[in-house]
Protein backbone atom coordinates (compact mmCIF):
# COMPACT_ATOMS: atom_id res chain seq x y z
CA UNK A 1 0.00 0.00 0.00
CA UNK A 2 1.74 3.02 -1.37
CA UNK A 3 -0.60 5.63 1.13
CA UNK A 4 -1.92 6.97 -2.27
CA UNK A 5 -5.63 6.50 -2.55
CA UNK A 6 -7.53 7.14 -6.02
CA UNK A 7 -11.16 7.15 -6.28
CA UNK A 8 -12.85 5.91 -8.51
CA UNK A 9 -11.30 2.67 -9.61
CA UNK A 10 -13.06 2.01 -12.95
CA UNK A 11 -15.24 4.70 -14.76
CA UNK A 12 -17.53 3.66 -17.98
CA UNK A 13 -19.21 7.11 -19.02
CA UNK A 14 -20.17 8.75 -22.95
CA UNK A 15 -18.30 10.39 -25.60
CA UNK A 16 -18.66 14.29 -24.77
CA UNK A 17 -19.34 14.02 -21.10
CA UNK A 18 -17.36 15.05 -17.93
CA UNK A 19 -15.97 12.96 -14.97
CA UNK A 20 -14.03 14.06 -12.22
CA UNK A 21 -11.14 11.88 -10.62
CA UNK A 22 -10.06 12.26 -7.32
CA UNK A 23 -6.51 11.62 -5.10
CA UNK A 24 -5.51 11.71 -1.79
CA UNK A 25 -1.60 11.52 -1.79
CA UNK A 26 0.32 10.33 1.52
CA UNK A 27 0.36 11.88 4.63
CA UNK A 28 2.82 14.77 4.61
CA UNK A 29 3.31 14.64 0.51
CA UNK A 30 3.04 18.55 -0.73
CA UNK A 31 3.58 17.35 -4.44
CA UNK A 32 0.99 15.41 -6.58
CA UNK A 33 1.78 14.08 -9.84
CA UNK A 34 -1.15 12.77 -12.50
CA UNK A 35 -0.09 10.32 -14.99
CA UNK A 36 -2.23 8.84 -18.04
CA UNK A 37 -1.38 5.52 -19.16
CA UNK A 38 -2.54 4.15 -22.72
CA UNK A 39 -1.54 1.38 -25.10
CA UNK A 40 -0.56 3.50 -27.55
CA UNK A 41 0.92 6.25 -25.86
CA UNK A 42 2.52 4.32 -22.66
CA UNK A 43 2.91 6.81 -19.30
CA UNK A 44 2.40 10.23 -20.08
CA UNK A 45 3.03 13.11 -17.60
CA UNK A 46 -0.04 15.19 -17.50
CA UNK A 47 0.74 18.07 -14.05
CA UNK A 48 2.04 18.50 -11.17
CA UNK A 49 0.40 20.42 -8.38
CA UNK A 50 2.92 21.47 -4.92
CA UNK A 51 1.15 22.62 -1.92
CA UNK A 52 -2.07 23.71 -4.09
CA UNK A 53 -0.29 25.72 -7.19
CA UNK A 54 0.49 24.49 -10.54
CA UNK A 55 4.17 23.54 -10.80
CA UNK A 56 4.53 21.85 -14.07
CA UNK A 57 2.54 21.07 -16.69
CA UNK A 58 3.31 17.78 -19.07
CA UNK A 59 1.27 16.82 -22.73
CA UNK A 60 -2.49 17.77 -20.82
CA UNK A 61 -5.40 18.50 -22.65
CA UNK A 62 -7.04 21.71 -22.89
CA UNK A 63 -10.20 20.15 -22.25
CA UNK A 64 -8.11 18.57 -19.01
CA UNK A 65 -8.19 20.32 -15.99
CA UNK A 66 -6.63 19.48 -12.39
CA UNK A 67 -6.45 21.63 -9.07
CA UNK A 68 -5.06 20.90 -5.39
CA UNK A 69 -7.01 21.82 -2.58
CA UNK A 70 -6.07 22.86 0.68
CA UNK A 71 -5.79 19.57 2.13
CA UNK A 72 -3.41 18.73 -0.12
CA UNK A 73 -5.94 16.09 -2.08
CA UNK A 74 -6.15 16.52 -6.07
CA UNK A 75 -8.67 16.69 -8.35
CA UNK A 76 -8.68 15.44 -12.60
CA UNK A 77 -11.19 16.81 -14.60
CA UNK A 78 -11.54 15.05 -17.71
CA UNK A 79 -14.18 17.04 -20.13
CA UNK A 80 -15.68 16.74 -23.71
CA UNK A 81 -14.79 13.67 -23.09
CA UNK A 82 -13.44 11.26 -26.58
CA UNK A 83 -13.04 7.59 -27.19
CA UNK A 84 -8.84 8.34 -27.26
CA UNK A 85 -9.57 9.78 -23.76
CA UNK A 86 -9.98 6.22 -22.38
CA UNK A 87 -6.71 5.09 -20.37
CA UNK A 88 -5.86 4.57 -17.20
CA UNK A 89 -5.12 7.67 -14.88
CA UNK A 90 -2.39 7.71 -12.13
CA UNK A 91 -2.22 10.01 -9.51
CA UNK A 92 1.22 9.70 -7.82
CA UNK A 93 2.53 11.93 -4.57
CA UNK A 94 6.36 13.15 -3.33
CA UNK A 95 7.96 14.38 -0.45
CA UNK A 96 7.92 18.19 -1.39
CA UNK A 97 11.26 19.33 0.44
CA UNK A 98 15.15 20.19 -0.53
CA UNK A 99 16.12 16.35 0.73
CA UNK A 100 13.51 14.95 -2.25
CA UNK A 101 14.83 12.79 -4.70
CA UNK A 102 12.31 12.28 -6.61
CA UNK A 103 10.69 9.22 -5.66
CA UNK A 104 7.38 8.94 -6.51
CA UNK A 105 4.12 7.25 -4.85
CA UNK A 106 1.72 5.36 -6.90
CA UNK A 107 -1.81 4.78 -6.56
CA UNK A 108 -4.12 2.02 -8.14
CA UNK A 109 -5.13 4.44 -10.76
CA UNK A 110 -8.68 5.04 -12.07
CA UNK A 111 -9.50 3.06 -15.43
CA UNK A 112 -11.84 5.46 -17.55
CA UNK A 113 -13.71 3.55 -20.57
CA UNK A 114 -15.63 6.45 -22.84
CA UNK A 115 -17.95 4.40 -25.04
CA UNK B 1 15.09 17.41 -21.05
CA UNK B 2 14.99 13.94 -20.65
CA UNK B 3 14.30 10.81 -22.28
CA UNK B 4 14.37 6.82 -21.86
CA UNK B 5 14.90 4.47 -24.02
CA UNK B 6 13.64 0.55 -23.13
CA UNK B 7 15.32 -1.89 -25.46
CA UNK B 8 12.92 -4.37 -25.95
CA UNK B 9 8.94 -4.36 -24.89
CA UNK B 10 8.94 -8.16 -24.55
CA UNK B 11 11.43 -10.12 -22.73
CA UNK B 12 10.87 -13.91 -22.03
CA UNK B 13 13.51 -15.67 -19.48
CA UNK B 14 13.19 -19.22 -17.70
CA UNK B 15 12.68 -19.44 -14.00
CA UNK B 16 16.15 -19.11 -12.65
CA UNK B 17 17.71 -17.47 -15.56
CA UNK B 18 19.15 -14.11 -16.00
CA UNK B 19 17.00 -11.13 -15.99
CA UNK B 20 18.33 -8.44 -18.10
CA UNK B 21 16.29 -5.43 -18.73
CA UNK B 22 18.08 -2.23 -20.74
CA UNK B 23 17.64 1.26 -20.50
CA UNK B 24 19.15 4.26 -21.78
CA UNK B 25 18.75 7.99 -21.17
CA UNK B 26 19.41 11.09 -21.75
CA UNK B 27 19.94 13.98 -19.79
CA UNK B 28 21.29 17.25 -19.83
CA UNK B 29 21.97 17.63 -16.27
CA UNK B 30 23.23 14.37 -13.97
CA UNK B 31 20.39 12.47 -14.03
CA UNK B 32 18.68 10.18 -10.61
CA UNK B 33 17.29 7.57 -12.50
CA UNK B 34 14.51 4.99 -11.48
CA UNK B 35 13.45 1.09 -12.07
CA UNK B 36 9.50 1.26 -11.34
CA UNK B 37 7.55 -2.23 -11.37
CA UNK B 38 3.74 -2.65 -12.16
CA UNK B 39 2.01 -6.07 -11.70
CA UNK B 40 -1.58 -6.13 -13.41
CA UNK B 41 -4.25 -4.03 -12.15
CA UNK B 42 -1.93 -2.18 -9.69
CA UNK B 43 0.06 1.00 -9.82
CA UNK B 44 4.04 1.48 -10.39
CA UNK B 45 5.76 0.39 -7.54
CA UNK B 46 9.43 1.41 -6.97
CA UNK B 47 11.85 -1.31 -6.97
CA UNK B 48 15.47 0.78 -6.78
CA UNK B 49 16.82 3.80 -7.51
CA UNK B 50 20.04 5.55 -7.96
CA UNK B 51 20.73 9.60 -6.62
CA UNK B 52 24.44 10.11 -6.07
CA UNK B 53 27.35 7.65 -4.83
CA UNK B 54 27.64 3.97 -5.28
CA UNK B 55 26.44 3.30 -9.10
CA UNK B 56 25.95 -0.14 -8.58
CA UNK B 57 22.11 0.16 -6.53
CA UNK B 58 20.59 -2.44 -5.17
CA UNK B 59 16.46 -3.36 -4.62
CA UNK B 60 13.49 -4.80 -3.67
CA UNK B 61 13.28 -8.80 -4.79
CA UNK B 62 16.71 -9.27 -5.75
CA UNK B 63 17.09 -6.69 -8.34
CA UNK B 64 19.90 -4.43 -9.16
CA UNK B 65 20.86 -2.13 -11.39
CA UNK B 66 24.17 -0.09 -12.04
CA UNK B 67 24.75 3.41 -13.28
CA UNK B 68 27.10 3.48 -16.26
CA UNK B 69 27.40 7.11 -17.21
CA UNK B 70 30.20 6.65 -19.88
CA UNK B 71 27.43 4.73 -21.21
CA UNK B 72 24.20 6.31 -20.36
CA UNK B 73 22.77 3.36 -18.75
CA UNK B 74 20.89 1.94 -16.43
CA UNK B 75 20.04 -1.60 -17.10
CA UNK B 76 18.49 -3.87 -14.39
CA UNK B 77 19.32 -7.58 -13.46
CA UNK B 78 18.24 -9.93 -11.33
CA UNK B 79 20.74 -13.53 -10.83
CA UNK B 80 17.65 -15.94 -10.81
CA UNK B 81 13.92 -14.99 -12.31
CA UNK B 82 11.14 -16.35 -10.02
CA UNK B 83 7.34 -16.33 -11.55
CA UNK B 84 6.19 -13.92 -9.51
CA UNK B 85 8.93 -11.70 -11.09
CA UNK B 86 6.38 -11.67 -14.08
CA UNK B 87 5.50 -7.45 -14.68
CA UNK B 88 6.12 -4.68 -16.65
CA UNK B 89 8.83 -2.58 -15.84
CA UNK B 90 9.82 1.24 -16.31
CA UNK B 91 12.62 2.89 -16.13
CA UNK B 92 12.43 6.60 -15.39
CA UNK B 93 14.66 9.49 -15.15
CA UNK B 94 14.18 13.22 -13.50
CA UNK B 95 17.09 16.25 -13.09
CA UNK B 96 19.34 15.10 -10.24
CA UNK B 97 20.44 17.37 -7.79
CA UNK B 98 18.60 19.58 -4.50
CA UNK B 99 14.95 21.09 -4.83
CA UNK B 100 11.51 20.71 -4.54
CA UNK B 101 10.04 17.99 -6.02
CA UNK B 102 10.12 17.26 -9.87
CA UNK B 103 8.03 14.91 -12.28
CA UNK B 104 9.77 11.86 -13.91
CA UNK B 105 10.18 10.71 -17.20
CA UNK B 106 9.23 7.52 -18.26
CA UNK B 107 10.66 4.83 -20.74
CA UNK B 108 7.87 2.47 -22.88
CA UNK B 109 8.52 -0.11 -20.33
CA UNK B 110 9.36 -3.61 -20.71
CA UNK B 111 7.04 -6.56 -20.18
CA UNK B 112 8.86 -9.63 -18.55
CA UNK B 113 7.32 -13.39 -19.00
CA UNK B 114 8.89 -16.06 -16.66
CA UNK B 115 8.28 -19.65 -18.26
CA UNK B 116 8.44 -22.26 -16.03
Amino acid sequence: DSGVTQTPKHLITATGQRVTLRCSPRSGDLSVYWYQQSLDQGLQFLIQYYNGEERAKGNILERFSAQQFPDLHSELNLSSLELGDSALYFCASSAGTGANTGELFFGEGSRLTVL
Amino acid sequence: AQSVTQLGSHVSVSEGALVLLRCNYSSSVPPYLFWYVQYPNQGLQLLLKYTTGATLVKGINGFEAEFKKSETSFHLTKPSAHMSDAAEYFCAVTPGGAGSARQLTFGSGTQLTVLP
